[in-house]
């Protein structure tokens, strides 16, 4: 499988829930991304992984957390999400990493509905 | 405040029928414009890079032009399958590397 996968393509959950998206990219490249996509709102950045070490925290409430365990693999885990929270979450990688100037590689992204 | 804006929101287009897509942007020291293209259902797919006012760059039936304040996507002769939201965002000089996205234009491109 090539460039960048993310699952589950569809997530509905419950305020109180716990649940974690994931994203793998098959790229070898060595940063990788969460953003959020709302209706007519621009992307925003939500966290950065430049080779494993967080280096972008994006002003994100706490009940979105990251995990990068290695460079391949990113998780956004979720817990006691607002109905605000509803959105699109594309996760999306670069070769060289975060202080570059190169092209992002994105994901088909996780569409969450928050209930 | 810097910012991407991009016009019009949406684009109706009989196939066939050129047009141009805008993204105006104010920050200090443009590092880099990009275009994407979004088909729904999608994430975004990179086209084009700008780094300097003057630059141009074509794929097919795209041409992006590059000025001071702003960038065209040019689109000759569209076809259906080139429907899809266009995405233009920038990266700006200095300490904060983040890419900063328009929220983007509609084409919809009928037979």
């Amino acid at each position: 499988e090539t460039g960048v996968t993310q699952t589950p393509r569809h997530l509905v959950m419950g305020m109180t829930n716990k649940k974690s998206l994931k994203c793998e990219q098959h790229l070898g490249h060595n940063a990788m991304y969460w953003y959020k996509q709302s209706a007519k709102k621009p992307l925003e950045l939500m966290f950065v992984y430049s080779l494993e070490e967080r280096v972008e925290n994006n002003s994100v409430p706490s009940r979105f957390s990251p995990e990068c365990p290695n460079s391949s693999h990113l998780f956004l885990h979720l817990h006691t999400l607002q109905p605000e929270d509803s959105a699109l979450y594309l996760c999306a990688s670069s070769q060289a990493g975060f202080g570059t100037n190169e092209k992002l590689f994105f994901g088909s992204g996780t569409q969450l509905s928050v209930l | 405040e810097d910012q991407v804006t991009q016009s019009p929101e949406a684009l109706r287009l009989q196939e066939g029928e050129s047009s141009s897509l805008n993204c105006s942007y104010t920050v200090s020291g443009l590092r880099g414009l990009f275009w994407y293209r979004q088909d729904p259902g999608k994430g975004p797919e990179f086209l084009f890079t700008l780094y300097s006012a003057g630059e141009e760059k074509e794929k097919e039936r795209l041409k992006a032009t590059l000025t001071k304040k702003e960038s065209f996507l040019h689109i000759t002769a569209p076809k259906p399958e080139d429907s899809a939201t266009y995405l233009c965002a920038v990266r700006e000089d200095g300490a904060t590397n983040k890419l900063i996205f328009g929220t983007g234009t509609l084409l919809a491109v009928q037979p």
